[in-house]
């Protein structure tokens, strides 16, 4: 079955940076995309970004553009997103979902979510 | 960038009452929209793809219909699982946008 693991919760101070990872199984990865999506608490759902686990293409929202990079590793079928210059208001529980590479459908599965708190 | 938007922010609604929950694209996005279900502290599920067709395991009391720039999200007989958050999602372009969100509350 399709499956997204998400790394831990992390405490940051702002300024600093953060990577959450998405290992993917219960698939071939390179068949599809991963697409971030973010939620500050209470609040709705943000997209963030998508990126092509086929060739690597990526899109970024213009919110956190120059400040966010997506990254594959198609070794171990794992997505990463780093994110630089950390504000306060980048506090979230941050997704991952399977999305497609042709942009044709809808993400379907996501990751539990990895909660990031950014915090002096 | 598209905008999409959904309403009504929230909705009481007692079991077996008929729901239904609509968003508007502030441009043709054809069927390039998905509707989702979140419950606290979960991830988003997806209920429908292209607009109309039903994920897999999803009950068929979820609808949707809609392309261009109207979309429904229908609820024909709420169960008491079915209160939650929905959202749709249009895909056509980037950036991708989600509607802010529909809070189904019980009556």
């Amino acid at each position: 079955q399709v499956q997204l693991v998400q790394s831990g919760a992390e405490v940051k101070k702002p300024g600093a940076s953060v990577k959450v990872s998405c290992k993917a199984s219960g698939y071939t990865f390179t068949n599809y995309a991963i697409s971030w999506v973010r939620q500050a608490p209470g609040q709705g759902l943000e997209w963030m970004g998508w990126i092509s686990a086929y060739n690597g293409n990526t899109k970024y929202a213009q919110k956190v553009q120059g400040r966010v990079t997506l990254t594959t590793d198609t070794s171990t079928s794992t997505a990463y997103m780093e994110l630089r210059s950390l504000r306060s208001d980048d506090t979230a529980v941050y997704f991952c979902a399977r999305a497609s590479v042709y942009s044709t459908s809808s993400p379907d599965y996501w990751g539990q979510g990895t909660l990031v708190t950014v915090s002096s | 960038d598209i905008q999409m938007t959904q309403s009504p922010s929230s909705l009481s609604a007692s079991v077996g009452d008929r729901v239904t929950i609509t968003c508007r694209a502030s441009q043709d996005i054809r069927n390039d929209l998905g509707w989702y279900q979140q419950k606290p502290g979960k991830a988003p599920k997806r209920l429908i793809y292209a607009a109309s067709t039903l994920q897999s395991g999803v009950p068929s009391r979820f609808s949707g219909s809609g392309s261009g720039t109207e979309f429904t999200l229908t609820i024909s007989s709420l169960q008491p699982e079915d209160f939650a958050t929905y959202y749709c999602l249009q895909h056509n372009s980037y950036p991708r946008t989600f509607g802010q969100g529909t809070k189904l509350e019980i009556k």
